[in-house]
């Protein structure tokens, strides 16, 4: 089973609208983060934001904030007032906090970010 | 983050050549993952390694590829008798320590194409 789906391959908005990115994860450990990445299409990652399974509040990061949905495995990424620069790729990762491995970071497959003026 | 530095940023390499990714980690890091994206794929881990010791390397191919972080000098991945499908972009990472805390850099990636 995929344990990051991004079920987005790809998303239009409009310049100024808000957008959400969905990502949801499968995991059984009680101790986790999850990740979003930015990467525009000179290729490298940007690190967005983090969420950790214990936090209460859903993470913020200026114009970026992530729905946290426990009981549903989600953490979707919304970005508020799109702007030109923010069309790239999206990734969601997630780390496990338990166990031998608990460093690894599991990506989904990205959603395409097109933002329209 | 500018802090994690890997060289080349773009590799060209003719099939059965050997190709060097270098990264150099963030100051005080001596944790450092590699991970592999393949066109249109998310990242997929590689290997992980502290200074002079290999902790994990599940993700590795078996055949060809190796990795290091010696006592001095930036960690190194390497890929002998290169394919087409080593075509991909390499990333790596580094932490203080093993967990990586709450936020986790990457450095620029090194492209590699072959021939």
């Amino acid at each position: 089973a995929q344990k990051i789906t991004q079920t987005q391959p790809g998303m239009f908005v409009q310049e100024k609208e808000a957008v959400t990115l969905d990502c949801t994860y499968d995991t059984s450990d009680p101790s986790y983060g999850l990740f979003w990445y930015k990467q525009p299409s000179s290729g490298e990652m940007i690190f967005l934001i983090y969420q950790g399974s214990y936090d209460q509040q859903n993470a913020t990061e200026g114009r970026y904030s992530l729905n946290f949905q426990k009981a549903r495995k989600s953490a979707n990424l919304v970005i508020s007032a799109s702007q030109l620069g923010d069309s790239a790729m999206y990734f969601c990762a997630m780390r496990e906090g338990h166990g031998g491995s608990n460093y690894k970071l599991t990506f989904g497959k990205g959603t395409l970010l097109t933002v329209n003026p | 983050n500018a802090g994690v530095m890997q060289n080349p940023r773009h590799l060209v390499r003719r099939r059965g050549q050997e190709a060097r990714l270098r990264c150099s980690p963030m100051k005080g890091h001596s944790h450092v993952y590699w991970y592999r994206q393949l066109p249109e794929e998310g990242l997929k881990f590689m290997v992980y390694l502290q200074k002079e010791n290999i902790i994990d390397e599940s993700g590795m191919p078996k055949e060809r590829f190796s990795a290091e972080f010696p006592k001095e000098g930036p960690s190194i991945l390497r890929i002998q008798q290169v394919v087409r499908g080593d075509s991909a972009a390499y990333f790596c990472a580094s932490s203080p320590t093993r967990t990586g805390g709450t936020e986790a850099f990457f450095g620029q990636g090194t492209r590699l194409t072959v021939v």
